[in-house]
């Protein structure tokens, strides 16, 4: 039961502009958001997150927007850079218990110079 | 600061053996998190430790089973190796509980044949 999706497997963007990435919960009871970066043989990065009291969540050239009605949320990058490319993962999690992360599938992202 | 670490790097077993990865977190951090990777599809939570106690468990049978000592390292150990077992397996430390933000280390890359 895939709790959190990502339902574009990939996405190409040429460099300077804007790159929008998606992700889908189905839990209502995910109260923090967050995006990590993964490049290849390295371990995934942490981006920025939101909380659920937020709707919106900026750090430079990363805004996360947050949608709860919806259950969706998303990722824009702006301007897009090439060292940009690589495997971006949305990521939710609770309070209650452990507050393991629920990863989604992982969108890459292709910066084209 | 050193990351998190984890060794060793790469690992290839035989189905039935057994293997234990080892993880030693971000120095400060008293929480660590173990997740498995196949291709293609984003992490799934394994164990979460804190104070060596485990907080947190996945559904993963009980072939795996994870410690962790006084200094906050941890080891995962998984028995009777499956051809289903190769993947990345990832670990995550973070303050403690409480703390959404969890920070991967580089993995460890096991290969089942």
């Amino acid at each position: 039961d895939q709790q959190v999706k990502q339902n574009s497997p990939s996405l190409s963007v040429q460099e300077g502009r804007i790159s929008i990435l998606n992700c889908d919960y189905t839990n209502s009871m995910f109260d923090y958001f967050l995006w990590y970066k993964k490049y290849p043989a390295e371990g995934p990065t942490f981006l920025i997150s939101i909380s659920s009291i937020k709707d919106k969540n900026e750090d430079g050239r990363f805004t996360v927007f947050l949608n709860k009605s919806a259950k969706h949320l998303s990722l824009h990058i702006v301007p897009s850079q090439p060292g940009d490319s690589a495997v971006y993962f949305c990521a939710a999690s609770r309070m209650a218990g452990a507050n393991n992360l629920f990863f989604g599938t992982g969108t890459r992202l292709t910066v084209i110079p | 600061d050193a990351g998190v670490t984890q060794s060793p790097t790469h690992l290839i077993k035989t189905r039935g053996q057994q293997v234990t990865l080892r993880c030693s977190p971000i120095s400060g951090h008293k929480s660590v998190s173990w997740y498995q990777q196949v291709l293609g599809q984003g992490p799934q939570f394994i164990f979460q430790y804190y104070e060596k106690e485990e907080r947190g468990r996945g559904n993963f049978p009980d072939r795996f089973s994870a410690r962790q000592f006084p200094n906050y390292s941890s080891e995962l150990n998984v028995n009777a190796l499956l051809l289903g077992d190769s993947a990345l397996y990832l670990c995550a430390s973070s303050p403690g509980p409480g703390q959404y933000e969890q920070y991967f280390g580089p993995g460890t890359r096991l290969t089942v044949t």
